[in-house]
């Protein structure tokens, strides 16, 4: 199973990027890596997936290294409204494709 | 699609007694997952069905806990009987294909059991 590693909570302002760094040092050939962002009160929403390289949408960018024991969701001059918890997935096919969800990085913006 | 709908929102039960959350999948999708979530064990999958059958219920803490999927368009998550540690926020989700990473949650039910 390809844990995932990421730092517990981070602190930012308005207006500045934010990168989120997330570990899955076992991840596999077949596996995809995929960001979720949750709310308070709030079920996870999908933000982002990747394989390898840079991906980039309307929200946010993943930068994955060749090697792709780690990846990288950057947010772009971040607001209040981009408190939330971001949690970094490896989807692995070989089990079905289930998400495990890990602990989650807290992101916290101040004015 | 109005999304996944789960009901109820709210349930305060007493211990001991059976409890019953519903959820609807979004119309079309393959997969659907019951999560739990706490403050201290953080989101975790409980089961997961694919066409309406069991795929991975490893999850499901106890034999107290069991989850069905009679069509498409409906499962439930039952709880029999109901205790305090069974407190927490419930989530469905589903997922369209296989191949895709992207599961849409629904609002969550959030259990109280006292």
């Amino acid at each position: 199973l390809a844990k995932t590693t990421q730092p517990i909570s981070m602190d930012s302002y308005e207006g500045q990027e934010v990168n989120i760094t997330c570990s899955h040092n076992n991840i596999a050939t077949n596996d995809y890596i995929t960001w979720y962002q949750q709310f308070p009160s709030q079920g996870p929403r999908f933000i982002i997936q990747g394989y390898k390289t840079k991906v980039t949408n309307e929200v946010a960018s993943l930068f994955i290294p060749a090697d792709r024991k780690s990846s990288t969701l950057s947010l772009p001059r971040v607001s209040l409204s981009d408190t939330a918890v971001y949690y970094c997935l490896v989807v692995i096919y070989n089990q079905g494709g289930k998400l495990i969800f890990g602990q989650g990085t807290e992101l916290s913006v101040k004015p | 699609d109005a999304g996944v709908i789960q009901s109820p929102r709210h349930e305060v039960t007493e211990m001991g007694q059976e409890v019953t959350l519903r959820c609807k999948p979004i119309s079309g999708h393959d997969y659907l997952f019951w999560y739990r979530q706490t403050m201290m064990r953080g989101l975790e999958l409980l089961i997961y069905f694919n066409n309406n059958v069991p795929i991975d219920d490893s999850g499901m803490p106890e034999d107290r806990f069991s989850a069905k999927m009679p069509n498409a368009s409906f499962s439930t998550l039952k709880i029999q009987p109901s205790e305090p540690r069974d407190s927490a926020v419930y989530f469905c989700a589903s997922r369209e294909t296989f191949e895709s990473t992207e599961a849409f949650f629904g609002q969550g039910t959030r259990l109280t059991v006292v």
